[in-house]
C-alpha cells in the first residue's frame, strides 16, 4: 500500500526566504505526482502535476521535482512571501483509478 | 482544468438528522468521482469512489449505510450522511478527474452535527 510523508510537518521563515518542502512515497510505480496548496477551512489549489516521465515542472516561484527511483520529490518556493502561508499537500493516485493518497501536509508561514 | 462546485459550502445540523451534500462537475463527464473526509489539522482521506450508473466503492472502515453515494449523471454525485453524529463532524471534499491525469478538487463543504 502507498505511503507518502511530508517533512517538515510545519516551517515557519520570514519573508524572501527560499524553501524546499520535501515529499516521500513508499511506492515508486506512480503514474504522477501532484502538489496542491490549501487555506484554512477551503478546499484543495493544485499548484504542480508531474507526470511520471517528467523530472520537474514550474510555475511562477514554485518548482517541483520528481525522482521516481528514489520516491522524493519537492517543492521549492523561492522569495516567499506571507501570502504563501498555507498547507502544502502532495499526493500520488494509487493506481490508473486516479484515487490519491495525500501526505500530512506542510504548514508554511511566512512572515512579513 | 475542470471546475467543481460542492452545495452546500457548510452545514450545521442536529445529531440523528441526515444531510445530503452535492458535487458537480461543471465542464467536465464524471465517469467516477471521489469523496474524501478531513478532520482538523489532518490530511485527506478517501471514504470512497463514486462511480456513475453503479455501486460507489467504499474504503475499509467507512459504512456505507451512514455514507450514501449516489452518482446518477456524469456531473452529479452526492454524499448522504444518514443519522449525523457529532462525530461526523469533517471537512467533506470530492474531487474528479481523468484516469490518472490531474485531479481537480470541489471547494469542500464544512459539516457540524450539534
Amino acid at each position: 500500500k502507498q505511503e507518502v510523508t511530508q517533512i517538515p510537518a510545519a516551517l515557519s521563515v520570514p519573508e524572501g526566504e527560499n524553501l524546499v518542502l520535501n515529499c516521500s512515497f513508499t511506492d515508486s510505480a506512480i503514474y504522477n505526482l501532484q502538489w496542491f496548496r490549501q487555506d484554512p477551512g477551503k478546499g484543495l489549489t493544485s499548484l504542480l502535476l508531474i507526470q511520471s516521465s517528467q523530472r520537474e515542472q514550474t510555475s511562477g516561484r514554485l518548482n517541483a521535482s520528481l525522482d521516481k527511483s528514489s520516491g522524493r520529490s519537492t517543492l521549492y518556493i523561492a522569495a516567499s512571501q506571507p501570502g504563501d502561508s498555507a498547507t502544502y499537500l502532495c499526493a500520488v493516485p494509487e493506481t490508473s483509478g486516479s484515487r490519491l493518497t495525500f501526505g500530512e501536509g506542510t504548514q508554511l508561514t511566512v512572515n512579513p | 482544468g475542470a471546475v467543481v462546485s460542492q452545495h452546500p459550502s457548510w452545514v450545521i445540523c442536529k445529531s440523528g438528522t441526515s444531510v445530503k451534500i452535492e458535487c458537480r462537475s461543471l465542464d467536465f463527464q464524471a465517469t467516477t468521482m471521489f469523496w474524501y473526509r478531513q478532520f482538523p489539522k489532518q490530511s485527506l482521506m478517501l471514504m470512497a469512489t463514486s462511480n456513475e450508473g453503479s455501486k460507489a466503492t467504499y474504503e475499509q472502515g467507512v459504512e456505507k449505510d451512514k455514507f450514501l453515494i449516489n452518482h446518477a449523471s456524469l456531473t452529479l454525485s452526492t454524499l448522504t450522511v444518514t443519522s449525523a453524529h457529532p462525530e461526523d463532524s469533517s471537512f467533506y471534499i470530492c474531487s474528479t478527474g481523468q484516469g490518472a491525469r490531474e485531479q481537480f478538487f470541489g471547494p469542500g463543504t464544512r459539516l457540524t452535527v450539534l
